[in-house]
């Protein structure tokens, strides 16, 4: 089973700031790699897949970069409703697709 | 637009079975490429995979989870299902269903289930 890490735990930062989430997989997955965000009592919305593809309606702030074992989605200028958990999976190698264990964005 | 809504009892007795269904709509399962399945998340904790089925019926499993887990399809209604046997406390999650064949797209809102006598 490939283990996702994420880093940091949590990330204070100020609105309008840049933010970058670190991705780490335990064995390359290549470009197999989707990023998530989740808000209190949501369910997790699809960001970016192919490392740095942006899904349907995500804002071009959310950028997606790394290949092989490292991974980074970066805000480029935090907005309010930027302010939640993100979530990283790969999808190499499955089953089982794993997640990391998030990082949640707050207001510094 | 496609949408999932998961339903189900709220509440489980430990040792007892899981059992939630997935209602599909704005779309069909059957001749579908994805894969229709299950990510359960634990209070104040990460995602974790349940499983997943294809439209005909061919099944995977975490493997964690393999020897209690079955998920089923029915077309005609258009919904699948989950069932979880001998579920103890730390069953006790939100339990989202979700299509997916590599990244999860979409989910529903997600249904808590708790494990408690």
């Amino acid at each position: 089973e490939i283990v996702m890490t994420q880093s940091p735990a949590t990330l204070s930062v100020s609105p309008g700031d840049r933010a970058a989430l670190s991705c780490r997989a335990s064995q390359s997955v290549g470009s197999n790699l989707a990023w998530y965000q989740q808000k209190p009592g949501q369910g997790p919305r699809l960001l970016i897949y192919g490392a740095s593809t942006r899904a349907t309606g995500v804002p071009a702030r959310f950028s997606g970069s790394g290949s092989g074992t490292e991974f980074i989605l970066t805000i480029s200028s935090l907005q309010s409703e930027d302010f939640a958990v993100y979530y990283c999976q790969h999808y190499n190698n499955w089953p089982p697709w794993t997640f990391g264990q998030g990082t949640k964005v707050e207001i510094k | 637009q496609l949408q999932l809504q998961e339903s189900g009892p709220g509440l489980v007795k430990p040792s007892g079975t899981l059992f939630l269904t997935c209602s599909v709509s704005g779309g069909s399962i059957s001749g579908s490429r994805y894969y229709w399945g299950w990510v359960r998340q634990p209070p104040g904790k990460g995602l974790q995979w349940i499983g997943g089925i294809y439209y005909s019926g061919s099944p995977y499993y975490n493997p964690s989870l393999k020897s209690r887990v079955t998920i089923s399809v029915d077309t005609s209604r258009n919904q699948f299902s989950l069932r979880l046997g001998s579920v103890t406390a730390a069953d006790t999650a939100v339990y989202y269903c979700v299509r997916h064949f590599d990244w999860f797209d979409p989910w529903g809102q997600g249904t808590l289930v708790t494990v408690s006598s």
